[in-house]
């Protein structure tokens, strides 16, 4: 079975200062982990995954397999990173069903 | 490209009507998925396809829910008899050719808008 568990709900962050939106996830065999983001009146969409090892619009996120966790990370909150953010975990079931599991997700908010 | 379409986007009924979605993937996606996205919650897979078959429907409530995606391109969700408890997002998403079949693991999906289902 594969599990994401975000413990945040919300999350508030001044601008300019760093932001990490946790998450941790459960899962027996090698999992591929993503963020996904939505944007206020936008589609959700992918931010990065943990294979491409990139920073995307300056955030970035490690698998730590021992802790099992894929943090996000950014060193300096900008206002338009408010957004919701989810992280995700693709587990294959079997060959070629990479299941996509959600977190349910935490609202980051910048405060001016 | 042009994205990932949906219609309707806002969907009122009663309990026990019945309701359809109706999807519209990118060009070239093989493997197009349906969730439910609850209020306060993730998105939770309901059934995902590969061209016209079903991969995964493990988690379709079967008795009411029902799916098909005939020529591998557009896909419909029907629901039959609604519950209150089906009051939700409904999310269309699809993906490149299928996840897992050139070892690189699973493909970037992309997400329609969602159609929001109000059941009274």
């Amino acid at each position: 079975a594969q599990r994401v568990t975000q413990p945040e709900k919300l999350l508030s962050v001044f601008k300019g200062a760093p932001v990490e939106l946790k998450c941790n996830y459960s899962y027996s065999g090698s999992p591929e982990l993503f963020w996904y983001v939505q944007y206020s009146r936008q589609r959700l969409q992918l931010l990065l995954r943990h294979i491409s090892r990139e920073s995307i619009k300056g955030f970035t996120a490690d698998l730590n397999k021992g802790e099992t966790s894929f943090h996000l990370k950014k060193p300096f909150a900008q206002e338009e990173d408010s957004a919701m953010y989810y992280c995700a975990l693709s587990g294959r079931e079997y060959f070629g069903n990479e299941k996509l599991t959600f977190g349910t997700g935490t609202r980051l908010t910048i405060i001016p | 490209e042009a994205g990932v379409a949906q219609s309707p986007r806002y969907k009122i009924i009663e309990k026990r009507q019945s309701v359809a979605f109706w999807c519209n993937p990118i060009s070239g996606h093989a493997t197009l998925y349906w969730y439910q996205q609850i209020l306060g919650q993730g998105p939770k897979l309901l059934i995902q396809f590969q061209n016209n078959g079903v991969v995964d429907d493990s988690q379709l409530p079967k008795d009411r829910f029902s799916a098909e995606r005939l020529k591998g391109v557009d896909s419909t969700l029907k629901i039959q008899p609604a519950k209150l408890e089906d009051s939700a997002v409904y999310l269309c998403a699809s993906s490149l050719p299928a996840p897992g079949t050139s070892g690189r693991g699973q493909y970037e999906q992309y997400f329609g808008p969602g159609t929001r289902l109000t059941v009274t």
